[in-house]
């Protein structure tokens, strides 16, 4: 299994503005993951994108992956409050083994 | 949410006592996890199981075991804790085991050695 890097570590944005977040790999990859924590609960899965994906979109949730790059990007827009919370991502290398990074802490201030 | 409950939520012990947590699912999901998560470290994965009796290592197994005697319980056990292992430790369960099946989580223990 390999692990994503998400960067920025942290993210402070104003109610309303568009929140995104980005994620590094090493290996290639089968598919990628996004998940979100909040404060004091389990991860929740969000999307998945295959690697013959470039785009993929979940209701204010925009994903994209550059293979190429190996990288993946999650876009929040028009966030709210409830969004705050800790980002995410796992990339699938033929392992049923998920490993996560550190993952990105947002804030959005209301 | 998933049907994950796991027991305890909270827990105190200390250095050197046995500690056992306790995984619980309702979905029938034959995969199930076990991960700890500390500041700076990210989630990292302890150990898992594809089945009932079947159990392997994950990359920070060192000083736990765990167990399936049915296909909704997974136990993680800590045969004798030290302060390393206070950190928060998540189940997770999974419906085909593979990268293309999401992972869902219980809400965590969190358990602290003294």
């Amino acid at each position: 299994s390999q692990q994503g890097e998400e960067d920025p570590q942290a993210l402070s944005i104003q109610e309303g503005e568009n929140a995104t977040m980005n994620c590094s790999y090493k290996t290639s990859i089968n598919n990628l993951q996004w998940y979100r924590q909040n404060s004091g609960r389990g991860l929740v899965h969000l999307i998945l994108i295959r690697s013959n994906e470039r785009e993929k979109h979940s209701g204010r949730l925009r994903v994209t992956l550059d293979t190429s790059k190996k990288s993946s990007s999650l876009l929040i827009t028009a966030s709210r409050a409830a969004d705050t919370a800790s980002y995410f991502c796992a990339p699938g290398a033929g392992s049923y083994q998920l490993t996560f990074g550190k993952g990105t802490k947002l804030s959005v201030i209301p | 949410d998933a049907g994950i409950t796991q027991s305890p939520r909270h827990k105190v012990t200390e250095t050197g006592t046995p500690v056992t947590l306790r995984c619980h699912q309702t979905e029938n999901h034959r995969y199930m996890y076990w991960y700890r998560q500390d500041p700076g470290h990210g989630l990292r994965l302890i150990h898992y199981s594809y089945g009932v009796k079947d159990t392997d290592k994950g990359e920070v197994s060192d000083g736990y075991s765990v167990s399936r005697s049915k296909t909704e319980d997974f136990l993680l056990t800590l045969e004798s804790a030290t302060s390393s292992q206070t950190s928060v430790y998540f189940c997770a369960i999974s419906e085909t085991g593979t990268e293309n099946s999401p992972l869902h989580f219980g809400n965590g223990t969190r358990l602290t050695v003294t």
